[in-house]
């Protein structure tokens, strides 16, 4: 069965720092893509990574995937308030399996 | 159309009671899907529409859950006597494709 795992699963972070998210998967799967939740809201589409080697950043976040590897990374740059979220990986297309989440806290 | 809307947003019933949620998803969009959600997880797969066709239920969705999506567009996902262990976010999402996925804002059932 299709396993995702993040880590890691809490992240406290102050403002100003990087930090790397990881989303590793247990099967082959092309495309992974990336959540936020804010809390008690649903989830916003962040990144749809199609193919190896694929990049994508969007202000502050840059996500990665290597398919070789079964890895993805949500990079974070100068952490802002705002980025505080959970935020998801999820594979496979048809079924969209999730990771647990990384719960991020940006403090000032 | 300005996203996916589902209805109730929250819905507290007792044990034993049959409920029924609704999402009506982007009218262009023929890929229907539903997730449940505990606190401190992710969303859990439970079944998908093409079009007005179910074409994949997860185990999770029990004999005392049912979706329908009759005519292609709304869908409804009816649990029959809850459980408190039935308690979460319900989370509807549709797509096009497979990329684009957009979620409504679910559902929180509370079974007491």
């Amino acid at each position: 069965e299709l396993k995702v795992e993040q880590n890691p699963l809490f992240l406290s972070m102050q403002e100003g720092k990087n930090y790397t998210i990881y989303c590793n998967y247990s099967t082959t799967s092309d495309r992974l893509y990336w959540y936020r939740q804010d809390p008690g809201k649903s989830l916003e589409s962040l990144f749809v990574l199609l193919s190896n080697g694929a990049v994508k950043q969007e202000g502050r976040l840059m996500a990665s995937l290597d398919t070789k590897a079964r890895l993805s990374t949500l990079h974070i740059t100068a952490a802002v308030h705002d980025l505080s979220a959970t935020y998801f990986c999820a594979v496979d297309p048809k079924r969209k399996r999730f990771g647990a989440g990384t719960r991020l806290t940006v403090k000032p | 159309d300005t996203g996916v809307s589902q209805d109730p947003r929250h819905k507290i019933t007792k044990r034993g009671q049959n409920v029924t949620f609704r999402c009506d998803p982007i009218s262009e969009h023929n890929r229907l899907y539903w997730y449940r959600q505990t606190l401190g997880q992710g969303p859990e797969f439970l079944t998908y529409f093409q079009n007005e066709a179910q074409l994949e239920k997860s185990r999770l969705l029990s004999d005392r859950f049912s979706a329908e999506r009759p005519k292609g567009s709304f869908s409804t996902l009816e649990i029959q006597r809850t459980e408190q262990g039935d308690s979460a976010m319900y989370l509807c999402a549709s797509s096009l494709d497979y990329y684009g996925y957009t979620f409504g804002s679910g559902t929180r059932l509370t079974v007491v």
